[in-house]
């Protein structure tokens, strides 16, 4: 079966760095995405990984290893408005999107 | 990014009325678009699948002939859920997708309240 997994809960601090990791297994691979999702609100697209490396843009970079089935969503600087469900997808042979459940992301002050 | 649009942002209808949703694609032309149903405190559960000119592909246990799809062009999607009821209420999010790149882009939303 096609399955991906992320931690269903994280809390840290503002300022500081925070890593989401996600692991899968699907049916081929077209891709990884990252989205964000605030409470009450649609997704928002963060990342796009095809290949395996670490794509950054401002604040959030995301890494991707295929080999591993592995991939992370790094946050830094952290802001109180970075609160919010990050939900991890891959995109199977059929170019279907498969959900993780999401990681609510809580910070501190 | 591109833009998606969702109309209306929110309904509240009675039980046993219809309610139609539509799904636009702003500054892009979407070769297929998704509906999905988000309950409180829920992952994102797509519901079907649709392409352009084409029948949607409805998940399982999602019922066809509650929930209709039309795609009738690349920037329109609407989604009528028929005779409502207060199950149905719920978050509905469309999203599309252009034929390259494969990012889904989402529409801001829908909350149904079925009274």
């Amino acid at each position: 079966g096609q399955n991906i997994d992320q931690p269903t809960e994280m809390t840290a601090t503002e300022g500081a760095i925070v890593q989401i990791n996600c692991t899968y297994q699907t049916s081929g691979f077209n891709g990884l995405f990252w989205y964000q999702q605030h409470a009450g609100e649609a997704p928002t697209f963060l990342s796009y990984n095809v290949l395996d490396g670490l794509e950054e843009k401002g604040r959030f970079s995301s890494f991707l290893s295929r080999s591993k089935g592995y991939s992370y969503l790094l946050l830094k600087e952290l802001q109180m408005k970075d609160s919010a469900s990050y939900l991890c997808a891959v995109m199977d042979s059929n170019y279907q999107l498969i959900w993780g459940a999401g990681t609510k992301l809580i910070i501190k002050p | 990014g591109a833009v998606v649009s969702q109309h209306p942002s929110w309904v509240i209808c009675k039980s046993g009325t219809s309610v139609k949703i539509e799904c636009r694609s702003l500054d892009f032309q979407a070769t297929t678009m998704f509906w999905y149903r988000q309950f409180p405190k829920q992952s994102l559960m797509l519901m079907a699948t649709s392409n352009e000119g084409s029948k949607a592909t409805y998940e399982q246990g999602v019922e066809k002939d509650k929930f209709l799809i039309n795609h009738a062009s690349l920037t329109l999607s609407t989604l009528t859920v028929t005779s409502a009821h207060p199950e149905d209420s719920s978050f509905y999010i469309c999203s599309a997708r252009a034929s390259e790149p494969y990012e889904q882009y989402f529409g801001p939303g829908t909350r149904l309240t079925v009274t």
